[in-house]
């Protein structure tokens, strides 16, 4: 079936650093991409829908500017955490949409820590 | 908008009982709904779907039958055993929106 691998699977940063999460879809192509961020023991909240080319819409309240997403090929898309603060630590998660299973599959997620 | 309400847990049981966590939707149109299991530290992966009514999805003794009349799609295993001790979510795919809602979680725990 459709994978996608996710990297790093966890992380640990400084405050004002900036992190990067990579997503790739390895035997598919991925034109639509969605990040999410889990907080424990909590279901997942979408925070954007990213499309191969084009600029990634974002839910209500997600800072665009401190969480930069980009897709800029048909299987790589990736999230950076910019100016990272202890607020930012969560479990971050993606997934990808696949067409020909009318489904969707998901990477394995990255914990960030921001010390 | 579309959203899914799923039981709360956690639920604890014990090995071989019988395992039901309800989900229900609301929903325009026709939407697809799926089960995803999360173990401990890692992502979601596919438990089942099914993408219209009166479906059934199964997978590993799981099964769940998309109800229209009910707007349910609950989740049920006869037998459980230690290793289906996970979290347990239910999510729903719009008709004409790619985006997927999910239900907040059931944590099951089985014992030995």
């Amino acid at each position: 079936g459709a994978v996608v691998s996710q990297h790093p699977s966890w992380v640990i940063c400084k405050s004002g650093t900036s992190v990067k999460i990579e997503c790739r879809s390895l035997d598919f192509q991925a034109t639509t991409m969605f990040w999410y961020r889990q907080f424990p023991k909590q279901s997942l909240m979408l925070m954007a829908t990213s499309n191969e080319g084009s600029k990634a819409t974002y839910e209500q309240g997600v800072e665009k500017d401190k969480f930069l997403i980009n897709h800029a090929s048909l299987t790589l898309s990736t999230l950076t955490v910019t100016s990272a603060h202890p607020e930012d630590s969560s479990f971050y998660i993606c997934s990808a949409r696949v067409p020909t299973e009318r489904g969707y599959t998901f990477g394995s997620g990255t914990r960030l820590t921001v010390v | 908008g579309d959203s899914v309400t799923q039981m709360e847990g956690p639920v604890t049981l014990s090995e071989e009982a019988f395992l039901t966590i309800n989900c229900t939707y609301t929903a325009t149109g026709y939407p697809s709904l799926f089960w995803y299991v999360q173990y401990p530290g890692e992502g979601l992966q596919l438990l089942l779907k099914a993408t219209k009514a009166d479906d059934k999805g199964s997978n590993k003794g799981f099964e769940a039958t998309y109800r229209k009349e009910t707007t349910s799609f609950h989740l049920e295993k006869g037998s459980v055993q230690v290793s289906d001790s996970a979290v347990y979510f239910c999510a729903l795919s719009g008709f004409n929106d790619y985006k997927l809602s999910f239900g907040a979680g059931t944590t099951v725990t089985v014992r030995a």
